[in-house]
């Protein structure tokens, strides 16, 4: 089956500073990835929407320039967190999808918890 | 804007109990509401569903679709322990990508 992983699993930063989490098609190439952010005890709300090659699209309320994603391969995205501050501690996921199987069909990878302390 | 409610927001349960969860949707060209279980890290995909009036199974889960209604409803009969998660249900948008929209989630305790 398909696989993705992110990378780190978990991530404690100080206040100020930027992450960068890394997130991976291992078996698949995908064509489009999606950045999740999730909140405890919340859903997943989906921050950006990224094709390989081009900028991401990011959603409504969502920093761009906070949150930089780069898709340069069709099997690596990153989002960076710039300038992190403790409000932006949350889980974050991507998800992947190939251009070739069901359009509605995704692959989340393992996530990514980060703390800014 | 794609809306996508589910009810309850959380229930516990006790070991053989049935359960049975709601997902409600508003959406402009519908395709497939898809469910995920959700437990300490990323939801895994459990069924997607197209059509109206069947039902899909896997072992003690079934989902079941409502086009006019506009729902569909999880069940999990015989409870374990293990069915603990969170249960969320999503919509594929018809923006570039088909971005999910999520539910917010049902929050499940099946105690011992």
């Amino acid at each position: 089956g398909a696989v993705v992983s992110q990378h780190p699993s978990r991530v404690i930063c100080k206040s100020g500073t930027s992450v960068k989490i890394e997130c991976r098609s291992l078996d698949f190439q995908a064509t489009t990835m999606f950045w999740y952010r999730q909140f405890p005890k919340q859903s997943l709300m989906l921050m950006a929407t990224s094709n390989e090659g081009s900028k991401a699209t990011y959603e409504q309320g969502v920093e761009k320039d906070k949150f930089l994603i780069n898709h340069a391969s069709l099997t690596l995205s990153t989002l960076t967190v710039t300038s992190a501050h403790p409000e932006d501690s949350s889980f974050y996921i991507c998800s992947a999808r190939s251009g070739t199987g069901d359009p509605y069909e995704q692959y989340f990878g393992p996530g990514t918890r980060l703390t800014v302390t | 804007e794609d809306k996508v409610v589910q009810s309850p927001l959380s229930l516990v349960v006790h070991e053989g109990d049935t359960v049975t969860l709601n997902c409600s949707y508003e959406v402009t060209n519908f395709r497939s509401l898809l469910w995920y279980k959700q437990e300490k890290k990323a939801p895994t995909f459990l069924f997607m569903l197209t059509s109206s009036g069947i039902e899909k199974k896997s072992g003690r889960l079934s989902s079941i679709l409502d086009k006019k209604e506009l729902f569909s409803i999880l069940n999990i009969t015989a409870t374990q322990t293990g069915d603990s998660a969170i249960y969320l249900c999503a919509v594929p948008g018809r923006a570039a990508g088909n971005k999910l929209t999520f539910g917010g989630g049902t929050r499940v305790l099946v105690k011992p």
